[in-house]
């Protein structure tokens, strides 16, 4: 069973850069895994942010960057602000029809 | 605008049957991929399952044999049926629309939400 792994929490201060990242429990994330990116605040639908590694949705600010690091694939807030206080989903495409959603982070700005 | 609204949830027994809808609007759900995801109370968002604009239908294990998506071309709307609930199915289901391929490029994203329909499963 593949496990898409995420940090649990996160905190950066505002103003900071901070970097999320995606990983899997047994092997490296390319872009051949598509990876996605989704914000969730309570109560509210997920909003995509990014997806195929490195490409913003429409209306989302140029603050927000993803790419490959390393053996994973990451989000990265530069000049974080209060409203980016919420949580952060990674997805990956495992190829046959099937995705898997990593565990969520959330994100604190303090 | 492409809109997608999900109705059907409800409370429902251990064991028992459920049918989601999924109506969509802006855009045509035959000719997309779609899925459903799932998200339960205080935890992370799960995918659950997709449809293929060609028929093709795929789920994740833990639903396997118990659900199945589906769609109707002429209410332009995207179906959960969901057979043999169990406590661990209670969540709020979300459906949305998959960014495949096109153009010589994939996506494979989850490019548009609905806002989700709460399913409870309890005695």
């Amino acid at each position: 069973q593949t496990v898409v792994t995420q940090e649990p929490s996160f905190s950066v201060s505002p103003g900071g850069t901070v970097t999320l990242t995606c990983g899997l429990s047994s092997g490296s994330v390319s872009t051949s895994y598509y990876p996605s990116w989704y914000q969730q605040t309570p109560g509210q639908a997920p909003r995509t942010l990014m997806y195929s590694t490195n490409t913003r949705s429409s209306g989302v600010p140029d603050r927000f960057s993803g790419s490959i690091l390393g053996n994973k694939a990451a989000l990265t807030i530069t000049g974080a602000q209060a409203d980016d206080e919420c949580d952060y989903y990674c997805v990956l495409y495992m190829g046959s029809g099937i995705w898997v959603f990593g565990g969520g982070t959330k994100l604190t700005v303090l | 605008e492409v809109q997608l609204v999900e109705s059907g949830g409800g409370l429902v027994q251990p064991g028992g049957s459920l049918r989601l809808s999924c109506a969509a609007s802006g855009f045509t759900v035959s000719s997309n991929y779609m899925s459903w995801v799932r998200q339960a109370p205080g935890k992370g968002l799960e995918w659950v399952s997709v449809v293929h604009s060609g028929g093709n239908t795929y789920y994740a294990d833990s639903v396997k044999g118990r659900f199945t998506i589906s769609r109707d071309k002429s209410k332009n709307t995207l179906y959960l049926q969901m057979n043999s609930l169990r406590a661990e199915d209670t969540a709020v289901y979300y459906c949305a629309r998959v960014s495949d391929c096109g153009g010589g490029r994939c996506y494979l994203n989850f490019d548009s939400w609905g806002q989700g329909t709460l399913v409870t499963v309890s005695s």
